[in-house]
């Protein structure tokens, strides 16, 4: 059964402080999604990774996949206010020929003045 | 473009109750999932459904739970009858998946809580 680590779970950091944000998963998978979730409000896609090696950039977050390693990370540069939420990784997952992501335990992000 | 849409939004009810919740996937899509999210246990997938086929219910917690997808537009899930534990907020997702589930949008959720 494929699981989903992230770690950590909860992290408190100061505005302009830099951060990784780590996806641990268990079995081999060539894809990886990020999603960020406000309190309250639905899920929204920040990356896809697809492919070992892959780096995504999107202002002061970058995300990359090394499927040998079963590691993805979310690295936060100079983070600000507005990055605060709950980052959640998902992993897609083949299993009896069907594919489901299946998505890690959350890491909680407060950004601090 | 309109999104994933869920209904109700919110839903109390009481033990024993049949509850339904309702979505409609966004245009072109071609898989829908309905996920369940509780501070417990975090994201859940329950059922997906390809091309309105269910594909994969191996998530889904007991025979009180019920999901259909009568059509490309529109998907049910039911629960019949209902318990506390069964509070959370139900999210649905639809992709244009091909071979693959592909990346997932999600409507804004229906929180269910159970009395």
């Amino acid at each position: 059964e494929l699981k989903v680590e992230q770690n950590p779970l909860f992290l408190s950091m100061q505005e302009g402080k830099n951060y990784t944000i780590y996806c641990n998963y268990s079995t081999t998978s060539d894809r990886l999604y990020w999603y960020r979730q406000d309190p309250g409000k639905s899920l929204e896609s920040l990356f896809v990774l697809l492919s070992n090696g892959a780096v995504k950039q999107e202002g002061r977050l970058m995300a990359s996949l090394d499927t040998k390693a079963r590691l993805s990370t979310l690295h936060i540069t100079a983070a600000v206010h507005d990055l605060s939420a709950t980052y959640f990784c998902a992993v897609d997952h083949q299993r009896f020929n069907t594919d489901k992501l299946i998505f890690g335990t959350g890491t909680r992000l407060q950004v601090f003045p | 473009d309109a999104g994933v849409i869920q209904s109700p939004r919110h839903e109390v009810t009481e033990m024993g109750q049949e509850v339904t919740l309702r979505c409609k996937p966004i245009s072109g899509h071609n898989s829908l999932f309905w996920y369940r999210q509780t501070m417990m246990r975090g994201l859940e997938l329950l059922i997906y459904f390809n091309n309105n086929v269910p594909i994969d219910d191996s998530g889904m917690p007991e025979d009180r739970f019920s999901a259909k997808m009568p059509n490309a537009s529109f998907s049910t899930l039911k629960i019949q009858p209902s318990e506390p534990r069964d509070s959370a907020v139900y999210f649905c997702a639809s992709s244009l998946a091909r071979g693959r589930p592909g990346e997932l949008f999600f409507g804004e959720g229906s929180r269910l809580t159970v009395l």
